[in-house]
């Protein structure tokens, strides 16, 4: 299984600042990674796939990159509702599990 | 609008079982893989059943596998995860999450409920 590290564990920024958010994997997923927003009380929302693909509806301060590996997420300027759990996930191999999750709050 | 609805979550008692429901809208149910994912109180998201949109093809994580059983009646538009020999630690938040193929492919997750919450306590 990949397993998928997320890195800080808590992120503390002050609205308006840039957040980037880092999740490594075992080994090669090339672009198949997706990133999620999770606030408290709801569902997981889907933010960006493929590495790099906004999903519907999330606004361009959300960014990814990466590949092979090494994934980043960018917040370019937090907004109030920003502050929330961050998650990544695997669609490489069979099962398409979660990373740990980073938490950015407010500081 | 795609819409899933889970129900059936609430207090058992450890070894006790419970079954959990989802119901579909808003999409062509039948067409779709399903899955269950949770999530325990503070915790991270835990990966732990699918089903092909047959129900031919089931998946099950090792934490549950011969305990939870998944499956579905495509005639109710309805995903279930039959949970048995419940356990403290499956206290959780269990969402419904759709597909967006008809069989168990390793993908991201475009939809899912507000979840259900289930307490396994004496």
């Amino acid at each position: 299984e990949i397993v998928l590290t997320q890195s800080p564990a808590t992120l503390s920024l002050s609205p308006g600042e840039r957040a980037t958010l880092s999740c490594r994997a075992s080994q090669s997923i090339s672009s198949y990674l997706a990133w999620y927003q999770q606030k408290p009380g709801q569902a997981p929302r889907l933010i960006i796939y493929d590495a790099s693909k906004r999903a519907t509806g999330i606004p361009g301060r959300f960014s990814g990159s990466g590949s092979g590996t090494d994934f980043t997420l960018t917040i370019s300027s937090l907004e109030p509702e920003d502050f929330a759990v961050y998650y990544c996930q695997q669609r490489s191999n069979w099962p398409p599990l979660f990373g740990g999750g980073t938490k950015v709050e407010i500081k | 609008e795609v819409q899933l609805v889970e129900s059936g979550g609430g207090l058992v008692q450890p070894g006790g079982s419970l079954r959990l429901s989802c119901s579909a809208s808003g999409f062509t149910f039948s067409t779709y893989a399903m899955h269950w994912v949770r999530q325990a109180p503070g915790k991270g998201l835990e990966y732990i059943s699918a089903i092909s949109y047959n129900g031919g093809s089931t998946y099950h994580a090792d934490s549950v596998k011969g305990r939870f059983t998944i499956s579905r009646d495509n005639s109710k538009n309805t995903l279930y995860l039959q949970m048995n020999s419940l356990r403290a630690e499956d206290t959780a938040v269990f969402y419904c999450v759709k597909g967006e193929y008809q069989m168990l492919i390793v993908e991201e997750f475009h939809y899912w409920g507000q979840g259900t919450l289930v307490t396994v306590s004496s």
